[in-house]
């Protein structure tokens, strides 16, 4: 069973706080981690693809970091800002070049 | 400016009718996919194409079709629309042998609604 759990499934966090969320996936047959930023309105936007266990990537305020050991991701957001408000999805690249997507997080920054 | 367009955004129509969501791309990218979410669950893949004249059936399984005829254009075809359709359709592309290198680029999507 090819299964992605995301956790939490909502999250509401004032202005400043810093936050984290969870992307378990099966650990055998890995290719990549993909982390993805929704926003209401507008395209999903790619903002991390992780390869290697051990891999820690860092874009602004947001990193991630993947164990494949395990099979889980953690993707964190520093000093949440009202604009960080997004569904932030992972995706279990497991070749053939095909994602298997978990159900996203819900992150709502309240100013 | 997107680089992968989806029309229309919005579409409510009864049922029985045959509805074509279109989706089209400058990027000249060789892989697109179609994904279906409904509110609150995963995006499921449920076409794919790796090029021209060349398409797959997903992992969820749906009643749409596809074709690709040119390397930019990937339509997604209801014969007769159901309620059961109602959903949210999402386009993507990529470019290279792996995803590894670049993940997909999605277009933002059509929301169904069939009543």
């Amino acid at each position: 069973i090819l299964n992605v759990e995301q956790s939490p499934q909502s999250l509401h966090v004032q202005e400043g706080d810093s936050t984290n969320f969870t992307c378990s996936f099966p650990s055998s047959n890995f290719y990549a981690l993909h982390w993805y930023r929704w926003e209401t309105a507008k395209s999903p936007e790619a903002l991390f693809v992780m390869t290697l266990n051990g891999d820690e990537k860092k874009k602004g305020r947001i990193s991630a970091t993947l164990n494949t050991k395990e099979g889980y991701s953690y993707l964190y957001i520093k000093g949440s800002q009202p604009e960080d408000s997004a569904t932030y999805l992972c995706a279990w690249d497991i070749g053939g070049n095909k994602l298997v997507f978990g159900a996203g997080t819900i992150l709502r920054v309240k100013s | 400016e997107a680089d992968i367009y989806q029309t229309p955004r919005y579409l409510v129509i009864g049922t029985g009718k045959k509805i074509t969501l279109e989706c089209s791309q400058t990027m000249g990218h060789d892989k697109m996919y179609w994904y279906q979410q409904d509110p609150g669950m995963e995006l499921h893949l449920i076409h794919y194409s790796y090029g021209v004249n060349s398409t797959e059936k997903g992992d969820l399984s749906s009643e749409s079709t596809v074709s690709r005829i040119r390397t930019e254009h990937f339509p997604l075809t209801l014969e007769s629309a159901r309620p059961s359709h109602t959903s949210q359709y999402l386009c993507a592309s990529s470019l290279g042998r792996t995803l590894a290198n670049y993940g997909y680029t999605f277009g933002s999507g059509t929301r169904l609604t069939v009543v």
